[in-house]
């Protein structure tokens, strides 16, 4: 069965700090994809990224950026000079693709709160 | 562009009521499903949905029912509400097999009392 762990509870930062929000992740697909969503304090659940499983490219957008390493099965996001508007909760999450369609579903790691300081 | 909507946004049910959360997606999207979320267990998927007439249990699907009868609409039914469904309920939607994200409802906070 797939599987995503957020060691992280929480995580508490000052401003302009990085931060790095861990996520680990089990499947036995070889095909899969890997998602991190946003929920702020007004509750939304925003897409951040996606990545496929054939695609280990690292990711930078902004001050957002992603490690993906399939041979810790890790797919990290880092926050670069993070900044108040970043607190929010965040959500690693798996879908599996047996036979190449996910069907939609999604497998949800626990969250990290972060909280950024001003 | 409406997206996904979720009614109602809050709802609070004495323990033995029935009702149904709706869910309405206007992107023409094949695949839709509900989820729970709970403190510190992040979403659990309750239902989903490939299609229209076709639906499958996820991980948590006890004391729900769900049909689809339109592309567009996927209700959540709660068939004896209990306090352990106590929940914030999202509904999502998604393309279907090109696999890309899913877009979500603004939530559903729900008390079983």
């Amino acid at each position: 069965a797939q599987k995503v762990t957020q060691a992280q509870t929480e995580i508490s930062v000052v401003e302009k700090e990085d931060v790095t929000l861990d996520c680990v992740y089990e499947t036995r697909d070889t095909t899969y994809y890997l998602f991190w969503y946003k929920q702020p304090p007004s509750g939304e659940l925003v897409f951040l990224i996606r990545r496929n499983s054939f695609d280990e490219q690292n990711e930078i957008s902004g001050r957002y950026s992603w490690n993906f390493q399939k041979s810790t099965s890790s797919f990290n996001f880092t926050i670069t000079a993070s900044q108040v508007v970043d607190s929010a909760v965040y959500f690693c999450a798996l879908s599996e693709a047996t036979g190449g369609t996910s069907y939609g579903k999604l497998t949800f790691g626990q969250g990290t709160i972060l909280t950024v300081h001003p | 562009n409406a997206g996904v909507t979720q009614t109602p946004k809050f709802q609070v049910l004495k323990t033995g009521q029935s009702m149904t959360l709706q869910c309405a997606q206007d992107m023409n999207h094949e695949y839709m499903s509900w989820y729970r979320q709970d403190p510190g267990m992040g979403l659990r998927l309750i239902h989903y949905s490939v299609g229209a007439g076709i639906t499958d249990q996820g991980e948590v699907p006890n004391g729900y029912n769900v049909s689809r009868s339109t592309t567009e609409d996927f209700p959540l039914r709660l068939l004896s509400a209990a306090p352990s469904q106590t929940s914030v309920y999202f509904c999502a939607s998604s393309y279907g097999v090109m696999n890309t994200e899913a877009f979500f409802g603004q939530g559903t906070r729900l008390t079983v009392v």
